[in-house]
C-alpha cells in the first residue's frame, strides 16, 4: 500500500530535550516536506527536499532542522523544542518537483512541549 | 507571493442540503489550484485540483469547483451532502512557474459540519 508514515504519532516532551519525528515514503517520492498545522493558521511549510541532500527553508524554518540521507526518509529534528512549537506536524511526498504534483500526506503527529 | 483566503472559517448545513465553501487567492503568476480534506484525526487527502482545460473540476466523493480567473476564485461545492462529509477542508494554491517545486500554499481551512 502506498502511504507515508510518522512516528511517533504522540508526542509529550519538556522544553529544551532534542526529538527527531520520523517520516518515510515506499512511494519512491523525489519531493518531501514538513508541514506544522495550527488552529486558524492552516498548514505553514516547515521545510522541504527536492531530492536525496537537497533541502530548503519553507515559511516558518526557525527552530527546525531537517535531513535528507535517503530517498524515502525525511526526519524533522528538534534541537531544543520549546513550547510554541507545540503543534500538529505533517509530512508530505509528491512524485516529482513539479508544482502539478499531488502531495500526499502522512497521518500527523501531535507534539506538545511542556 | 502567494496568499489564500477561505470566507468561511465554519460552515454548519443539514444532511442533504447543497454547499458552497469560499475560496479566493492573490497571485502575481498563475497558479495551480487545490482542494484537500482532512477527516478527523487523519492526515490531508486530495479532493480535486485545477491545472488548466476547463474551468469546471469533479473530484472525489461527488465534490466540484470552477476557477474564476477574473474573480480569482476556486470555490468547492457539493449538491447534496452527507455527515460523512464532515470534515475540514482546505483549499492551496502552487505557482506555475513551469516545473517549480510543488511548495503550497494553504488557507486556513474551512469546517464544515453536517447535521442530520
Amino acid at each position: 500500500e502506498a502511504q507515508v508514515t510518522q512516528n511517533p504519532r504522540y508526542l509529550i516532551t519538556v522544553t529544551g530535550k532534542k526529538l527527531t519525528v520520523t517520516c518515510s515514503q515506499n512511494m519512491n517520492h523525489e519531493y518531501m516536506s514538513w508541514y506544522r498545522q495550527d488552529p486558524g493558521l492552516g498548514l505553514r511549510q516547515i521545510y522541504y527536499s527536492m531530492n536525496v541532500e537537497v533541502t530548503d527553508k519553507g515559511d516558518v524554518p526557525e527552530g527546525y532542522k531537517v535531513s535528507r540521507k535517503e530517498k524515502r526518509n525525511f526526519p524533522l529534528i528538534l534541537e531544543s523544542p520549546s513550547p510554541n512549537q507545540t503543534s500538529l506536524y505533517f509530512c508530505a511526498s509528491s512524485f516529482a518537483e513539479s508544482s502539478t504534483d499531488t502531495q500526499y500526506f502522512g497521518p500527523g503527529t501531535r507534539l506538545t512541549v511542556l | 507571493a502567494q496568499s489564500v483566503t477561505q470566507l468561511d472559517s465554519q460552515v454548519p448545513v443539514f444532511e442533504e442540503a447543497p454547499v458552497e465553501l469560499r475560496c479566493n487567492y492573490s497571485s502575481s503568476v498563475s497558479v495551480y489550484l487545490f482542494w484537500y480534506v482532512q477527516y478527523p484525526n487523519q492526515g490531508l487527502q486530495l479532493l480535486l485540483k485545477y491545472l488548466s482545460g476547463s474551468t469546471l473540476v469533479k473530484g472525489i466523493n461527488g465534490f466540484e469547483a470552477e476557477f474564476n480567473k477574473s474573480q480569482t476564485s476556486f470555490h468547492l461545492r457539493k449538491p447534496s451532502v452527507h455527515i460523512s462529509d464532515t470534515a475540514e477542508y482546505f483549499c492551496a494554491v502552487s505557482p506555475n512557474y513551469g516545473g517549480s517545486q510543488g511548495n503550497l500554499i494553504f488557507g486556513k481551512g474551512t469546517k464544515l459540519s453536517v447535521k442530520p
